[in-house]
C-alpha cells in the first residue's frame, strides 16, 4: 500500500508561474522528507529536503512547506521555467534512514 | 567519474530467460538499493544492503536475487523473466543510516518480449 500520496498526477504551468505539488503521508515514523527531480532517461536527483522540526525550507526558487499535524508537505516552484519540466517525486524516509518511500510522481510541463 | 553506474543501460530479452544487472558506486557509501520504476513512473523499493548485509526485502518474488560482493557493488539477478518484469531498474546508494540524499544511477531499462 502506498504510504505517500502525491497530487496532481500532471501539471501544466505558464513560464513565470508558480508550480505547486502536494503530498500527504500516513506513517509518523517518517522523519525526512525529500523531493526528487527526474528528467527523461535519467535517475532521480535530490532537489530539496526538509525535516519535520521545520515548517518551511527555501532554496532559490524551490520551497518546501511542511505541516506536521496534517501530515502534509508541498513543493512550490516560483518563476517556473521550461527547464523545470520534469517529473517530481515527493518521498519520505523512516527513522533510522534505511527506507525511502516515493510518491507516485507529478509530471510538470512549463509552457514557454 | 560516474558516482553510481549501472550496466547494461538497455536489456531486451525473451520471457523465461535469466538476466543480470550490475551496479557499482564510487562514493564510499555503506548502503545500496534497487528500485523498480514501472511504465507509470512509480518508484518502488525492492532491496537494500548495508555493508553487504540484506536489510530490506520488499515482498519481491524470489525470482529476483540481489547479491552484494562488497560495499561498492550490488547486482540484481532475475530468473525466469516475465512480461511484468519490464521496467526501469534503478540502483541507488546512501551513506549509512543517515536520512540523507539517495544517489541514483541512470537506470537499466529491461524489456521482456
Amino acid at each position: 500500500q502506498q504510504q505517500v500520496k502525491q497530487s496532481p498526477q500532471s501539471l501544466i504551468v505558464q513560464k513565470g508561474g508558480i508550480s505547486i505539488i502536494n503530498c500527504a503521508y500516513e506513517n509518523t515514523a517518517f522523519d525526512y522528507f525529500p523531493w526528487y527531480q527526474q528528467f527523461p532517461g535519467k535517475g532521480p536527483a535530490l532537489l530539496i529536503a526538509i525535516r519535520p522540526d521545520v515548517s518551511e525550507k527555501k532554496e532559490g526558487r524551490f520551497t518546501i512547506s511542511f505541516n506536521k499535524s496534517a501530515k502534509q508537505f508541498s513543493l512550490h516552484i516560483m518563476d517556473s521555467q521550461p527547464g523545470d519540466s520534469a517529473t517530481y517525486f515527493c518521498a519520505a524516509t523512516n527513522t533510522g534512514g534505511f527506507k525511502t518511500i516515493f510518491g507516485a510522481g507529478t509530471r510538470l510541463f512549463v509552457k514557454a | 567519474d560516474t558516482a553510481v553506474s549501472q550496466t547494461p543501460k538497455y536489456l531486451v530479452t525473451q520471457m523465461g530467460n535469466d538476466k543480470s544487472i550490475k551496479c557499482e558506486q564510487n562514493l564510499g557509501h555503506d548502503t545500496m538499493y534497487w528500485y523498480k520504476q514501472d511504465s507509470k513512473k512509480f518508484l518502488k523499493i525492492m532491496f537494500s544492503y548495508n555493508n553487504k548485509e540484506l536489510i530490506i526485502n520488499e515482498t519481491v518474488p524470489n525470482r529476483f536475487s540481489p547479491k552484494s560482493p562488497d560495499k561498492a557493488h550490488l547486482n540484481l539477478h532475475i530468473n525466469s523473466l516475465e512480461l511484468g518484469d519490464s521496467a526501469v531498474y534503478f540502483c541507488a546508494s546512501r551513506q549509512g543510516s543517515n536520512t540523507g540524499e539517495l544517489f541514483f544511477g541512470e537506470g537499466s531499462r529491461l524489456t521482456v518480449l
